[in-house]
C-alpha cells in the first residue's frame, strides 16, 4: 500500500517568506507527528495529531510554527516569517491509533527546506 | 525527561567486520526501544524494535536487546556488509508519545 508521503520534496524559499508543507499519512493511521532533522540539532519532535486534535505540541520552537490536520488526514505545517535556522528536512511520520500502546511509526521521505 | 544517548560516530570498519554501535536511555516507566535506520538519500526507517525487558529485536543480520538492567539497547551484527553503510538512530516511546531520538551514528562500510 502507499506510504507517507510529502510535499513538496524540496523548497527554496527567501528569508521573511510563510511557507506550507504537506503530509499525507497511510491511510487509517489517526496517528501522525511532525519532526525536523538538522545537522546541529539532530531529530527533534515538532508536534503529534491524534486525529484532528494535538495533545502535544511541545516541539514547536515558535510561535511562527503551526500546524494543523483536517478530516482526520493530510496535515500542514507552516512556518511564518522564514529564518534562516528554519533550514533542515521537515520529516512526518504516522502511526496507528495510539493511547498507551505503542505502534511503529512509518515515515514519508521528508520535505528539505532551505531559506537564503 | 527522558533521553537516548548513542555512540559517537562516524564508525568505518572493513567489510565482514563485527559492528556494535552502543545506546543508552534515560525514561520513566518502561518505554519501547526502536532502531532506525536512514540509507544514503533514503528516509529513516524502521531497522528493529523491542518493547519489554529481556526482547530481542533482529532483522537483516542485525540484534539488539532490551536491557532494562543496564538501560541499554546495543545495536550488533557479526558480519557486515557495504551495502550497511548509512545512519543509524537509537530512539524510545512511551505510549503514543513523540519517539525521542539519539544524536544518530554514521557508519561506513569499506570493502
Amino acid at each position: 500500500g502507499a506510504g507517507v508521503s510529502q510535499s513538496p520534496s524540496n523548497k527554496v524559499t527567501e528569508k521573511g517568506k510563510d511557507v506550507e508543507l504537506r503530509c499525507d499519512p497511510i491511510s487509517g493511521h489517526t496517528a501522525l507527528y511532525w519532526y525536523r532533522q538538522s545537522l546541529g540539532q539532530g531529530l527533534e519532535f515538532l508536534i503529534y495529531f491524534q486525529g484532528n486534535s494535538a495533545p502535544d505540541k511541545s516541539g514547536l520552537p515558535s510561535d511562527r510554527f503551526s500546524a494543523e490536520r483536517t478530516g482526520g488526514s493530510v496535515s500542514t505545517l507552516t512556518i511564518q516569517r522564514t529564518q534562516q535556522e528554519d533550514s533542515a528536512v521537515y520529516l512526518c511520520a504516522s502511526s496507528l491509533a495510539g493511547g498507551s500502546r505503542t505502534y511503529e511509526q512509518y515515515f514519508g521521505p521528508g520535505t528539505r527546506l532551505t531559506v537564503t | 525527561g527522558n533521553s537516548v544517548t548513542q555512540m559517537e560516530g562516524p564508525v568505518t570498519l572493513s567489510e565482514e567486520a563485527f559492528l556494535t554501535i552502543n545506546c543508552t536511555y534515560t525514561a520513566t516507566g518502561y518505554p519501547s526501544l526502536f532502531w532506525y535506520v536512514q540509507y544514503p538519500g533514503e528516509g529513516l526507517q524502521l531497522l528493529l524494535k523491542a518493547t519489554k525487558a529481556d526482547d530481542k529485536g533482529s532483522n537483516k543480520g542485525f540484534e539488539a536487546t532490551y536491557r532494562k538492567e543496564t538501560t541499554s539497547f546495543h545495536l550488533e551484527k557479526g558480519s557486515v556488509q557495504v551495502s550497511d553503510s548509512a545512519v543509524y538512530f537509537c530512539a524510545l516511546v512511551q505510549g503514543a508519545q513523540k519517539l525521542v531520538f539519539g544524536q544518530g551514528t554514521r557508519l561506513t562500510i569499506n570493502p
